[in-house]
């Protein structure tokens, strides 16, 4: 079956502008994950979605980030006025969220976003 | 608070050669799991294994194979006669039982050499 998917690949702006990134998750997960990850360093939690529950957003670095999910599938990370230093690679997963036990993530090929 | 700790930044070894990488967790909860993921030169993180914290068994799946040890809080992986597709980025990481945050270590760069 199809896996995560994320959209663009690659994403060059300029500081400043406003980005969008989008994350299509596995059909049926209701969980759903973004990530940043710089070069070097592991893997930075961002923003968590579970089904119809308010997202859990202790994760966002700043303001000028913000991301919702629509109909409890595809979702959109925005990132306003960027700088040098949200350059990175984003990383959307997802996985069967809401049962007894924490399951593993699928994650999709990420998104890398370069501020000039 | 939560953390993960992967050591060992960057580890080569001989093809064949065998090779552990080590992860330690810090975690004040009695429940929570533990994972591995690779991120091979292609960029897509892939899951390898899931464990709960109540689950001390070891585990073993072909060359690999993991040790997990609460009374030390480590879960390491060791990769058996490692081959040149092993070579990527091993990331050890803590979840909270809630389920609604992932812990990730720095990973560990693991360089197999024909």
């Amino acid at each position: 079956g199809a896996g995560v998917s994320q959209s663009p690949s690659n994403k060059v702006t300029e500081k400043g502008k406003d980005v969008e990134l989008r994350c299509d998750p596995i059909s049926g997960h209701t969980a759903l994950y973004w990530y940043r990850q710089s070069l070097g360093q592991g893997l930075e939690f961002l923003i968590y979605f579970q089904g119809n529950s308010a997202p859990d957003k202790s994760g966002l670095p700043s303001d000028r980030f913000s991301a919702e999910r629509t109909g409890g599938s595809v979702s959109t990370l925005t990132i306003q006025r960027t700088q040098q230093e949200d350059s990175a690679v984003y990383l959307c997963a997802s996985s069967l969220g809401g049962g007894l036990a924490v399951n593993e993530q699928f994650f999709g090929p990420g998104t890398r976003l370069t501020v000039l | 608070a939560q953390k993960v700790t992967q050591a060992q930044t960057e580890i080569s070894v001989v093809e064949k050669e065998d090779v552990t990488l080590d992860c330690v967790y810090e975690t004040r909860d009695t429940t929570y799991y533990l994972f591995w993921y690779k991120q091979p030169p292609s960029g897509e993180l892939v899951f390898l294994i899931r464990r709960n914290s109540f689950d001390e068994q070891n585990e073993i799946s072909g060359r690999y194979s993991w040790n997990f040890q609460k009374s030390t809080s480590s879960f390491n992986f060791t990769i058996t006669a490692s081959q040149v597709v092993d070579s990527a980025i091993y990331f050890c990481a803590l979840a909270k039982n809630t389920g609604n945050q992932f812990y990730f270590g720095t990973g560990t760069s693991l360089t197999v050499i024909p």
